[in-house]
């Protein structure tokens, strides 16, 4: 029972490049979401997509765009990467956005911007 | 603002030392409580969701509770895989789509010695 799955665990890029971060989920969950972790920042909201079809910017959007290939599949990519984007990002899904849903999240990508 | 406010930053304990840690917010209403905990190089697995003023929930050495203002995880003779980062967050009810979003705490460092 894999739950959330990312890929890749690690990566380091060159200023300007750009690179898509993959995630998938087989809780067959509706809701998907993109986070970014960074010490003494805490997690903070990219992007989220409340069901198949529609994505949503959440609190730090800027540089980033998402897809929500499928029910299962929601992707963050990186369009020309920047040393301020060093950083965790976690994907996490829940059943939906109710009171009270749960998120799950994945290990993580971390990603260094030189 | 919605804020969620976590303390101490790290605690460092003895094993079978008990203590509390604390989640302060304030939010314009809220749809629930969450604490998860991190382990290093991992992501935020769930332990617990409150919803309302008086609400407790407890699993082994764990017990979370909630008032208005405040939640507080205890732990009750800690042992070492005790350690790691707990994270506090809220969902809380507002305008339009981003009412299902999460708003974290920076996390209280939990540290437990043999």
């Amino acid at each position: 029972n894999a739950g959330v799955t990312q890929t890749p665990k690690f990566q380091v890029l060159k200023t300007g490049q750009s690179m898509t971060l993959q995630c998938a989920q087989d809780m067959n969950h509706n809701s998907m979401y993109w986070y970014r972790q960074d010490p003494g920042m805490g997690l903070r909201l990219i992007y989220y997509s409340a069901s198949e079809g529609t994505t949503d910017k959440g609190e730090v959007p800027n540089g980033y765009n998402v897809s929500r290939l499928n029910k299962r599949e929601f992707s963050l990519r990186l369009e020309s990467a920047a040393p301020s984007q060093t950083s965790v990002y976690f994907c996490a899904s829940s059943l939906d956005r109710g009171q009270g849903s749960i998120q799950y999240f994945g290990a993580g990508t971390r990603l260094s911007v030189l | 603002e919605d804020q969620v406010t976590q303390s101490p930053e790290a605690l460092r304990l003895q094993e079978g030392e008990s203590s509390s840690l604390n989640c302060s917010y304030t939010v314009s209403g809220l749809r629930g409580l969450f604490w998860y905990r991190q382990d290093p190089g991992k992501g935020p697995e769930f332990l617990f969701t409150l919803y309302s003023a008086g609400e407790e929930k407890e699993k082994e050495r764990l017990k979370a509770t909630l008032t208005k203002k405040e939640s507080f995880l205890h732990i009750t003779a800690p042992k070492p895989e005790d350690s790691a980062t707990y994270l506090c967050a809220v969902q809380a009810r507002s305008w339009g789509g981003s009412q299902g979003n999460l708003i974290f705490g920076k996390g209280t460092k939990l540290s437990v010695k043999p």
